[in-house]
């Protein structure tokens, strides 16, 4: 079967750096998205990754291993607004999205 | 603002109403969605449409049902439901289907409640 698996929440402070993790065995990969969801809003797009490495867009970062079905979100100089869930999803051979649960990050002063 | 409207955004409904889901999407996306997302669970895809045309119908039972009348809005129909029912129920759209294209971009939801 198809899955992902993400921490189901994890606690940092503000000014901190974190990273998330996110594993995946999929029927394929054609790549990796990253969402962000605050509480009772929609998910939004954070990054997607295709190939192999690192791809850095302001305060998060997104790292990728194929061979390891690895991908991790960085968060740096976290802030308060940065409490949220983070979704990790992948798309496989199919063209369809598989996601993971989400990690719920609460951010302490 | 994501581009992607969403109405109702909560709804609580006996287990005999019919009621219906609406999204508009106002991105000249070619492609559409309904997810059902419940707490610390994964989002379910439930259809997909692309260019109008339903793709995808991952095993939804028949007490939902789908209407895709232009590329810019979807339903859903809902008839009949249970309590397990009861979740957040997103809409999407993505430019096109495959690869980078499938950034989709989500409504804020609809909270249903089945009593």
């Amino acid at each position: 079967g198809q899955n992902i698996d993400q921490p189901t929440e994890m606690t940092a402070t503000e000014g901190a750096i974190v990273q998330i993790n996110c594993t995946y065995q999929t029927s394929g990969f054609n790549g990796l998205f990253w969402y962000q969801q605050h509480a009772g809003e929609a998910p939004t797009f954070l990054s997607y990754n295709v190939l192999d490495g690192l791809e850095e867009k302001g305060r998060f970062s997104s790292f990728l291993s194929r061979s390891k079905g690895y991908s991790y979100l960085l968060l740096k100089e976290l802030q308060m607004k940065d409490s949220a869930s983070y979704l990790c999803a992948v798309l496989d051979s199919n063209y369809q999205l598989i996601w993971g649960a989400g990690t719920k990050l609460i951010i302490k002063p | 603002e994501t581009g992607v409207t969403q109405t109702p955004r909560h709804l609580v409904m006996g287990m005999t109403n019919k009621k219906s889901l609406k999204c508009e999407q106002h991105l000249g996306h070619n492609a559409m969605y309904w997810y059902k997302q419940s707490a610390k669970k994964p989002l379910e895809l439930m259809f997909v449409y692309n260019f109008k045309e339903q793709t995808e119908n991952n095993s939804v039972p028949s007490r939902f049902s789908p209407e895709c009348p232009n590329s810019s809005h979807l339903f859903l129909h809902l008839h009949t439901l249970q309590p397990e029912d009861s979740a957040l129920y997103l809409c999407a759209s993505s430019q096109d289907w495959g690869d980078r294209s499938y950034e989709q971009y989500f409504g804020p939801g609809t909270r249903l409640t089945v009593t």
